[in-house]
């Protein structure tokens, strides 16, 4: 059965303390991971997928990496408004059925 | 004008309802879903359809019923439903089934059971 692992559940910085969220994964065959960022009370906003290990994409003071068994999503100096859960998503090819992790919470304190 | 677009934003029914959500994708996307979500759980999803067809149908109980009278337009009837069915409800939508491809979400219809 797949599976997505988020960690820490909840994380809390400092404005501009560097951190990253964990997303570990047991997949029968990775076709694409997704990280999507939610605000309370809205649906997930799409971030980045990755498609292959070693794949890199950045935006603003967000970057994702991909390895062959979890992805990062680093997030450098960050700011109030980052305050948001961050969700990571598996689609191993089975008709675009996402599986989901629980996500992470991030709260940055000014 | 937002890409997926759900209403209501918010509805409170009771268990002996008969309510609609409705979802409007202006994406030009093929695909279209609905995703329940529950409070420190994992999305789960509950239906896909793909060109108007339903092609999943994720172990949902009657009482959701759903209908793509368009590949723009996704409904999910409710009716009879039960406490533990509150929940966050999102409609979401993708360029077509193929893997890898991004799926869009809306910003969701929060329904409480009463």
């Amino acid at each position: 059965e797949d599976q997505v692992t988020q960690s820490p559940e909840a994380l809390r910085l400092q404005e501009g303390e560097s951190s990253s969220l964990n997303c570990s994964y047991t997949v029968s065959g990775l076709r694409g991971l997704f990280w999507y960022r939610q605000d309370p009370g809205k649906g997930p906003e799409f971030l980045f997928t990755l498609y292959s290990a070693g794949e890199e994409k950045e935006k603003e003071r967000l970057k994702a990496t991909l390895t062959k068994k979890e992805s990062f999503l680093h997030i450098t100096a960050p700011k109030p408004e980052d305050s948001a859960t961050y969700l990571c998503a598996v689609d191993t090819g089975a008709n675009s059925k996402l599986t989901f992790g629980k996500g992470i919470t991030l709260s940055v304190r000014p | 004008e937002t890409g997926v677009t759900q209403t209501p934003r918010h509805l409170v029914m009771g268990m002996t309802n008969k309510k609609s959500l409705k979802c409007e994708q202006h994406l030009g996307h093929n695909a279209m879903y609905w995703y329940k979500q529950s409070a420190k759980k994992p999305l789960e999803l509950m239906f896909v359809y793909s060109l108007e067809e339903r092609v999943e149908n994720n172990s949902v109980p009657s009482r959701f019923s759903p209908e793509c009278p368009n590949s723009s337009h996704l409904f999910l009837h409710l009716h009879t439903l039960q406490p533990e069915d509150s929940a966050l409800y999102l409609c979401a939508s993708s360029q077509d089934r193929q893997t890898g491809n991004t799926i869009y979400f809306g910003e969701g219809s929060w329904l409480t059971v009463v």
